[in-house]
């Protein structure tokens, strides 16, 4: 079936580790996005790409860095500049044209810094 | 930025009840909103769109209303059910970003 595929859903780190979330869709999106949601919180954009090898910087990224090689693929990953790193991050593809489309989320990744 | 708001009080209601929940937006007003569902510890799912230059739309039991000179838009589920028990967050779409409300979450008592 056609979606985001998002892994690991849980994650453990020790402080001072970097560590990346992959996130894979298949379903032919060309543009892609990072979210992080803490408790009680809205979405809040991390990074987004509108096409293979480019990408921006959202509304909190420092301490975090991405890459888009490949279409189907937007990794995330976290770096020890990250500050409170342990939050519910989610990807997603934006599907329709740019006047109607809608986001397709994955199922989420889970990080905890121990 | 775009800010964004909802109510962050849970919405309890009977079920058979019309839920009706509220986003507020301030700035600019967005090219289209958007209202999607998240159950606890899953990702968003879209529901319904709707574009600046309409007043209504309705899909199903849902029904979603955009005043762009309130700067408001009005989601309503009507003949509620237990089932539609989830936090409800709205989204604005300008200049290839989505911005995010925090949510609402609706309780339907059975």
């Amino acid at each position: 079936d056609g979606g985001i595929t998002q892994s690991p859903k849980y994650l453990f780190r020790k402080e001072g580790q970097n560590v990346t979330l992959s996130c894979e869709q298949n379903l032919n999106h060309d543009a892609m996005y990072w979210y992080r949601q803490d408790p009680g919180q809205g979405l809040r954009l991390i990074y987004y790409s509108q096409i293979v090898n480019d990408f921006q910087k959202g509304d909190i990224a420092e301490g975090y860095s991405v890459s888009r090689e490949k279409k189907e693929s937007f990794p995330l990953t976290v770096t020890s500049a990250q500050k409170n790193p342990t939050a519910f991050y989610l990807c997603a593809s934006r599907g329709g044209t740019r006047n109607t489309g809608e986001l397709f989320f994955g199922e989420g990744s889970r990080l905890t810094v121990l | 930025s775009q800010k964004i708001e909802q109510n962050s009080e849970a919405l309890n209601i009977q079920e058979g009840k019309t839920a009706t929940l509220t986003c507020n937006y301030t700035n600019y007003s967005p090219a289209y909103l958007q209202w999607y569902r998240q159950d606890p510890g899953r990702g968003p799912v879209f529901l319904l769109l709707i574009r600046e230059n309409e007043k209504e739309k309705r899909k199903e039991r849902l029904k979603v209303t955009f005043d762009t000179t309130l700067k408001q838009s009005l989601f309503h589920i009507t003949a509620s059910q237990p089932a539609d028990s989830a936090t409800y967050l709205c989204a604005l779409y300008n200049f290839n970003k989505f911005y995010f409300g925090s949510g609402t979450k609706l309780n339907v008592k059975p």
